[in-house]
């Protein structure tokens, strides 16, 4: 069975730095997407940038951008430039693609941002 | 552009009660999903549809019931509500786009005492 997980239950970054956010999977599938979800206090659940595994290049979204190591099954999500707007939990998300696709999340890593 | 409806937002049920948490999507997606979550668990998947009429379960599927009648309507009933199932449900959609990220509604928070 798939299964992602973030061993960072919560982190800490001072305004306008950057940050890491870690992200292993778990897969012997060689086809799959993988997504960074934000959730902020209000509950909605945002989607910040998604990755196909196909493709070797890491995806980017404005200051948001992730490191993908497929071998290592690996998938960190950098922010730079942290904003307060940036507090919130984040979620690493597998899917798989095939006909049944389940959306399998990690347990989430809650970012405070320091002013 | 309404995207994914969750009623009600908050509801408290007593022990042995039951409920349905509605869910409708705007968007012609294919694929619906039921998800909970507890503190410090992340979203488990309770039920999915890939279709009208196709359901399967999930990681967390007992205590809970979902059918699809409908392309648009995805409801998830609770039967005999357990203090266990106190949690903030979320439903989400996904078209049949590969690209296509799911979108969620904002959430039920069910307390159940």
């Amino acid at each position: 069975a798939q299964t992602v997980t973030q061993s960072q239950p919560e982190m800490s970054v001072q305004e306008a730095e950057t940050v890491t956010l870690s992200c292993t999977y778990d897969t012997s599938e060689s086809d799959y997407y993988l997504f960074w979800y934000k959730q902020p206090p209000s509950r909605q659940m945002i989607l910040v940038i998604r990755q196909e595994a196909y493709k070797q290049q890491n995806a980017t979204e404005n200051r948001f951008s992730v490191n993908f190591q497929k071998a290592a099954k690996s998938f960190s999500l950098k922010i730079s430039d942290s904003q307060l707007g940036d507090a919130a939990m984040y979620f690493c998300a597998y899917r798989r693609l095939i006909r049944d696709d389940k959306i399998i999340f990690g347990k989430g890593t809650r970012l405070h941002i320091l002013p | 552009n309404a995207g994914v409806t969750q009623t009600p937002k908050f509801r408290i049920l007593k022990i042995g009660q039951s409920m349905t948490l509605q869910c409708t999507q705007d968007m012609n997606h294919n694929y619906m999903y039921w998800y909970r979550q507890d503190p410090g668990m992340g979203l488990k998947l309770i039920y999915y549809s890939v279709g009208a009429g196709i359901t399967d379960k999930g990681e967390v599927p007992n205590g809970y019931n979902v059918s699809r009648s409908t392309t648009e309507d995805f409801p998830l009933r609770l039967e005999l509500a357990a203090p266990s199932q106190t949690s903030v449900y979320f439903c989400a959609s996904r078209g049949g786009d590969r690209l296509t990220e799911a979108f969620f509604g904002q959430g039920t928070r069910l307390t159940v005492v």
